[in-house]
């Protein structure tokens, strides 16, 4: 079955550090891949999407994700951590079941930003 | 502006009470779904619907049910055979049901139990 995994489900850093959240997937055929970002009591908003035109994705809010087959991986990042980035991401996979296709999300990490 | 509406945004069940979610749309989306968060859980998949008068149970649908008698709504209703309904409820849509498709949410209605 096609599934996703965030490694860390919280991330701890410093204001203008690096961010890097990590999501590694199992698909058996070249998957969509999504990065969703929640805000307290909010719903999800998307960030950005793969749907195989280039492995570098930008996204919003200064956010990219770079998708390699090889490591199965779609890791998230930003190069300067901002205190409005805290929040919690969730990486989802597409999937197709029973003639049907629908999203499997990960159970998110929570990042916190530190001043 | 376009978007997805859902109410309430807290809501409270007695013992064996059935009660109604509200999601509404104007995005013109032919999908639409519905999700339980519970925290540490990630989202999980309740039913969904891919057109108007039709629609398929997610992985955990037992103790729910859901209408689609409109391309606008997709209300959820929370029966008493739902043993554990405290949680936060997300409504989303997409353009289709094709897997590329971004989904689109709404702020989410959580229930708790009195």
């Amino acid at each position: 079955a096609q599934s996703v995994t965030q490694l860390g489900s919280h991330v701890s850093v410093s204001e203008g550090a690096l961010v890097l959240l990590r999501c590694n997937y199992s698909s058996s055929v070249p998957p969509y891949l999504f990065w969703y970002v929640q805000y307290p009591n909010q719903g999800l908003q998307l960030l950005l999407k793969y749907t195989s035109a280039a492995t570098l994705v930008k996204g919003i809010n200064g956010f990219e994700a770079e998708f390699k087959k090889s490591e199965t991986s779609f890791h998230l990042t930003k190069p300067s951590a901002h205190m409005s980035d805290a929040a919690e991401y969730f990486c989802a996979v597409s999937v197709s079941q029973g003639g049907s296709e629908k999203l499997v999300f990960g159970k998110g990490t929570k990042l916190t930003v530190n001043p | 502006d376009g978007g997805i509406t859902q109410s309430p945004k807290y809501l409270f069940r007695k013992e064996g009470q059935n009660v109604t979610l509200s999601c509404e749309q104007n995005l013109n989306h032919d999908a639409m779904y519905w999700y339980r968060q519970d925290p540490g859980q990630g989202l999980r998949l309740i039913y969904y619907s891919q057109i108007v008068n039709d629609f398929q149970k997610g992985d955990i649908a037992e103790g729910y049910s859901v209408s689609r008698e409109k391309k606008e709504s997709f209300p959820l209703t929370v029966t008493s055979a739902q043993k554990n309904p405290t949680a936060f409820y997300l409504c989303a849509s997409s353009t289709s049901g094709y897997s590329n498709q971004p989904q689109h949410f709404g702020d989410g209605t959580r229930l708790s139990i009195l």
